[in-house]
């Protein structure tokens, strides 16, 4: 099966620091999404990403969240300052053209201290 | 606003007990209905993808199906390796939308 690869698995960082979550999508995928799943919770959506800009966020994604591409294979999401209530398990997914199939990686957990 | 609502939340049954879970959607120009498996710590594995009412899938003991409203995965003979949350997601043109998940359990 087509693999998502997320790093890292997990991180603990102090409260407004900084992170940055990889993903590297499947290859000929062109829709990548960004979810995020609270211990005990759904999943959540926070953004979706086609053709180098963000087409939808959620309410979730704040000032504070940030996604890129920056060499056209690795696709970042981006906390600028983190809080405790950020500390979830963060999901990366990719979609091809024909959308019958969107894979999830396994995730980057974060711990916000 | 996109809703996708599973049932039961929890189900226990035992090993060769075949059985079902629900899943009620309301999403806004459905593009899919997908069923995954989430193991504890994991991401969710892609199981099926549903697209018009009457719909079926198959893959070893699990078969889904789609209604205009609803999705049932139906679970046969099921073994301990089976236990896992189900979780079923809507696709719009916006988002994939998911419901809580069951939590399946089986028992030997």
């Amino acid at each position: 099966e087509p693999e998502v690869t997320q790093t890292p698995s997990h991180q603990v960082t102090q409260m407004g620091q900084e992170v940055i979550l990889r993903c590297v999508p499947i290859s000929n995928h062109l829709y990548f999404y960004w979810y995020r799943q609270i211990l005990g919770q759904k999943v959540e959506f926070l953004v979706s990403f086609y053709n180098n800009e963000i087409s939808e966020k959620s309410e979730i994604f704040d000032d504070q969240f940030s996604v890129e591409r920056p060499d056209g294979s690795n696709f970042t999401l981006k906390i600028r300052s983190t809080k405790l209530e950020d500390s979830a398990m963060y999901f990366c997914a990719t979609r091809s053209w024909s959308g019958n199939t969107i894979y999830f990686g396994e995730g980057s957990w974060l711990t916000v201290v | 606003e996109d809703q996708v609502t599973q049932s039961p939340e929890a189900l226990r049954l035992q090993e060769g007990e075949s059985s079902s879970l629900n899943c009620s959607y309301t999403v806004s120009g459905l593009r899919g209905l997908f069923w995954y498996r989430q193991d504890p710590g994991k991401g969710p594995e892609f199981l099926f993808t549903l697209y018009s009412a009457g719909e079926e899938k198959e893959k070893e003991r699990l078969k889904a199906t789609l209604t205009k409203k609803e999705s049932f995965l139906h679970i046969t003979a099921p073994k301990p390796e089976d236990s896992a949350t189900y979780l079923c997601a809507g696709l719009s043109a916006r988002q994939l939308t998911f419901g809580s998940g069951t939590q399946l359990t089986v028992l030997p």
